[in-house]
């Protein structure tokens, strides 16, 4: 079975602060990596993935993710965040196998960026 | 391109009744997902359907709920007589096959 720990719940922060959100999983077999993001009332939505590859990961609206193994950990990081960055963010886990369609998902962090 | 689509977005019932959720994945799409956020819980995979067929429903609890996804027509989540555990926010996504999974706005469902 595998899991995610969203080390915080809720982050506040200061517009154009760096931010970090914290993300550790367990698997006993290889995995795929995702952070979400929700806005309140919408859907998640996909920041970024790691499949394979570079472990450092890039994604939209300025947002990167590094996969350390050893740690087994997919850290969250944004170097400024803006106001419109306030919303809750998932960290997310698949096999890399098969059944990789299944997502396990932490609890979530909600990010409060204020001015 | 419209999303993902779900309705209602807030449900409620009484103990006992059945509650329907209802899930239009985005055009194109013949693959949906449904999971569950438990209060204080992360989201949770229940089901995995393409069209007419159930493909994995190693998430379900066993008893009272099911779910379809017919050739015409949304996807539909159905929890037969619901009780206060069932009270959660349900998602869908869809997606086309292997590639990323796209979320609805989620289904409140409170359970009286």
């Amino acid at each position: 079975a595998q899991s995610v720990t969203q080390l915080d719940s809720q982050v506040p922060v200061f517009e154009e602060a760096p931010v970090e959100l914290r993300c550790n999983y367990s698997s006993s077999v290889s995995v795929y990596l995702f952070w979400y993001v929700q806005y309140p009332n919408q859907g998640l939505q996909l920041l970024l993935k790691y499949l394979s590859g570079s472990t450092l990961v890039k994604g939209i609206n300025g947002f990167e993710a590094e996969f350390n193994k050893s740690q087994t950990s997919f850290h969250l990081r944004k170097p400024s965040v803006h106001i419109s960055d306030t919303a809750e963010y998932f960290c997310a886990v698949s096999n890399s196998g098969g059944s990789n369609y299944k997502l396990t998902f932490g609890k979530g962090t909600l990010l409060t960026v204020n001015p | 391109n419209a999303g993902v689509m779900q309705n209602p977005r807030h449900l409620v019932r009484r103990r006992g009744q059945e509650a329907r959720l209802r899930c239009s994945p985005m055009k194109g799409h013949s693959h949906v997902y449904w999971y569950r956020q438990l209060p204080e819980e992360g989201l949770k995979f229940m089901v995995y359907l393409q069209k007419e067929n159930i493909i994995d429903e190693s998430g379900m609890p066993k008893e009272r709920f099911s779910a379809e996804f017919p050739k015409e027509g949304p996807s539909i989540l159905r929890i037969q007589q619901v009780v206060r555990g069932d009270s959660a926010a349900y998602f869908c996504a869809s997606s086309e096959i292997y590639n990323e999974q796209f979320f609805g706005p989620g289904t409140r469902l409170t359970v009286l």
